[in-house]
């Protein structure tokens, strides 16, 4: 059974910074192109960034909004893929969920940015 | 900056047919788009329904099918049930590298 955890979401301040993660399992993790994408709250879903297997190249693509502050990793050792947020602006606050291209969620971890 | 673009709200009746929409404001959307849709219940994460225009997950229900229609992609059910309804978005690769989600379509099942 496929899944997807992410975790290490909470509350930071405007300008600061904060890593979340998301551990697979049930699927060949190092095979699969991830992405993140996040969900402000009552709003629609927006397209966060990507990145490609290393058999691919690993390459990472990004939004406007997360180019510059935001930079996608994975680690296919532990099945983990992760989004490093710096320079946090209030408008980050969301809901961060990672997918996978074969069409699995995870169930989201809120990440908070207020003073 | 691509916008892409999504009925805000429609509305069916149980057993009816519906299509749903998406358009790019970069110009017709081609399967090199890789048009993506998911659907949305209140309170719960996403569920991915359609990749790659057409193509269906093994959860897909087979009332729901994906589609190019008149230059946009496009989501139709068939026999639509009260479970149906939801948010849904498409999500388009048009330039290749960065993806868009349309703003979402909220179907009423009356």
């Amino acid at each position: 059974e496929v899944d997807l955890v992410e975790s290490g979401g909470g509350l930071v301040k405007p300008g600061g910074s904060l890593r979340i993660s998301c551990v697979a399992s049930g699927f060949t993790f190092s095979k699969a192109w991830m992405s993140w994408v996040r969900q402000a709250p009552g709003k629609g879903l927006e397209w966060v960034g990507r990145i490609k297997t290393k058999s691919d190249g690993g390459t990472t693509d990004y939004a406007a909004p997360a180019k510059g502050r935001f930079t996608i990793s994975r680690d296919d050792s532990k099945n983990t893929l992760y989004l490093q947020m710096n320079s946090l602006k209030t408008e980050d606050t969301a809901v961060y969920y990672c997918i996978t291209t074969l069409g699995y969620w995870g169930q989201g971890t809120l990440v908070t940015v207020s003073s | 900056q691509t916008v892409v673009t999504q009925e805000p709200s429609l509305t069916v009746s149980p057993g009816g047919t519906v299509t749903l929409t998406c358009a790019s404001s970069t110009g017709a959307v081609t399967s090199g788009c890789s048009p993506n849709w998911f659907q949305q219940k209140l309170g719960q994460a996403p569920r991915a329904l359609i990749y790659s225009t057409n193509k269906k997950h093994s959860w897909t229900p087979a009332r729901f099918s994906g589609s190019l229609l008149g230059g946009k992609a496009a989501l139709t059910l068939s026999g639509v049930q009260p479970e149906d309804e939801a948010e849904y978005y498409c999500l388009l690769y048009c330039g290749g590298t960065q993806g868009v989600f349309g703003g979402g379509t909220k179907l009423t099942v009356l």
